[in-house]
């Protein structure tokens, strides 16, 4: 069975610019939910898609978006790029949602915004 | 406010050193606590969820214990392939609306 799969693996990003970042789920999952890790704050939940429906929304701007496809893909988009968002992007899949289901990691989306 | 703090941030062990490591929640009616594995460059890895206190999981040379205010991760004899960052989160009633919190991890090195 195929993982997580996340593109691009690495991007480069200038301030003020927007960025577009992609997960495709495990086949058959409907939940995928989206996470910022960075050395200083450790892993935070960015939000959560479940059936094409946001179900959960972390403390982070508007800037930070996302949204679910009918086959279960989800992008997530951040707007007007600033420095401090710069970190590792990683979205996960699970059958039954956040909590209720083992979440299923890709290995992540490296943003570098210069 | 929910708050996952787990120690110590770093461990150094000798293979064979059995040793625990600590997850503290402040939490508004429990609704799960997870532990994770992650490897370098890796996206996290699912190990164990617990969900009331005196519950018990174990997987190999890992055991995980759950109280009213904190999670035991156990390595028994450990081995360098053990050496990984591990993570604890939890997921509650209150504050946090039922998302994840997840703690900064316990960076762990298993020297032969």
């Amino acid at each position: 069975k195929a993982g997580v799969t996340q593109t691009p693996r690495y991007l480069i990003k200038t301030r003020g610019q927007q960025v577009t970042l992609s997960c495709s789920p495990i086949s058959g999952h409907r939940s995928v939910s989206w996470y910022q890790q960075t050395p200083g704050q450790g892993l935070q939940f960015l939000f959560e898609y479940f059936s094409e429906t946001q179900r959960n929304k972390g403390n982070f701007p508007g800037r930070f978006s996302g949204r679910q496809f009918s086959n279960s893909r989800s992008e997530m988009n951040v707007s007007t790029l600033e420095l401090g968002d710069s970190a590792l992007y990683l979205c996960a899949s699970s059958s039954q949602g956040v909590g209720e289901s083992p979440l299923h990691f890709g290995n992540g989306t490296r943003l570098t915004v210069t | 406010e929910d708050q996952v703090t787990q120690s110590p941030e770093a461990l150094r062990l000798q293979e064979g050193e059995s040793s625990s490591l600590n997850c503290s929640y402040t939490v508004s009616g429990l609704r799960g606590l997870f532990w994770y594995r992650q490897d370098p460059g890796k996206g996290p890895e699912f190990l164990f969820t617990l969900y009331s206190a005196g519950e018990e999981k174990e997987k190999e040379r890992l055991k995980a214990t759950l109280t009213k205010k904190e999670s035991f991760l156990h390595i028994t004899a450990p081995k360098p392939e053990d050496s990984a960052t591990y993570l604890c989160a939890t997921r509650g009633y209150g504050g946090s609306q039922g998302n994840l919190i997840f703690g900064k991890g316990t960076k762990l090195s298993v020297k032969p």
